[in-house]
């Protein structure tokens, strides 16, 4: 599997506007996923882009993959200050485990 | 369900001590794996297991060891605990199959070697 590695590492905005965080990745990929973690808490899944898509959408999220680049953008439209926590990509590249993740995006988003 | 559970939540430890951390999930998922997460750090993995009876070493495996010998279980030892140990530690579980990727986190395990 491919390690995730996020830009920025570190992100502040004010509420109402959009935060961009960008991943890299070194090989090919089947599959791309974004998480979030809060503050002492365990990850959580958001959302899992394929090789052959190219834009996801859910709710205020969109993620796009361009595989020719090895990168992929994760966009939260209109913020709020619950959006605050770091975000991690991670890639995978076959069925055998393995997902390894970046050190992520620490996102803050001021009331 | 209760999805994937860890034990103990917090432990303190003295450099050279044994223990055990345990996860367990009850989704019935292939894939289990550990993680450690030191401050203003992303994860790194440890070891993980694509099935019973299967284990692989990740990016950190020294000084820990797992097996897996039911579905359910996947418990991460400390030999000889070490100050470097110190750390936040994640178990995670997901399916392996039908495009199911997405891994499944714990609440964490905070481990202290003194």
């Amino acid at each position: 599997s491919q390690q995730g590695e996020e830009d920025p590492q570190a992100l502040s905005i004010q509420e109402g506007e959009n935060a961009t965080m960008n991943c890299s990745y070194k090989t090919s990929i089947n599959n791309l996923q974004w998480y979030r973690q809060n503050s002492g808490r365990g990850l959580v899944h958001l959302i899992l882009i394929r090789s052959n898509e190219r834009e996801k959408h859910s709710g205020r999220l969109r993620v796009t993959l361009d595989t020719s680049k090895k990168s992929s953008s994760l966009l939260i439209t209109a913020s709020r200050a619950a959006d605050t926590a770091s975000y991690f990509c991670t890639g995978s590249s076959s069925n055998t485990g393995k997902l390894i993740f970046g050190q992520g995006t620490t996102l803050q988003v001021k009331p | 369900n209760a999805g994937v559970t860890q034990t103990p939540k917090f432990q303190v430890l003295k450099t050279g001590q044994s223990m055990t951390l345990q996860c367990a999930q009850d989704m019935n998922h292939e894939y289990m794996s550990w993680y450690r997460q030191d401050p203003g750090m992303g994860l790194r993995l440890i070891h993980y297991s694509v099935g019973a009876g299967i284990t692989d070493q990740g990016e950190v495996p020294n000084g820990y060891n797992v097996s897996r010998s039911t579905t359910e279980d996947f418990p991460l030892r400390l030999l000889s605990a070490a100050p470097s140990q110190t750390s936040v530690y994640f178990c995670a579980s997901s399916y392996r199959t039908s495009g199911r990727w997405e891994l499944f986190f714990g609440e964490g395990s905070r481990l202290t070697v003194l």
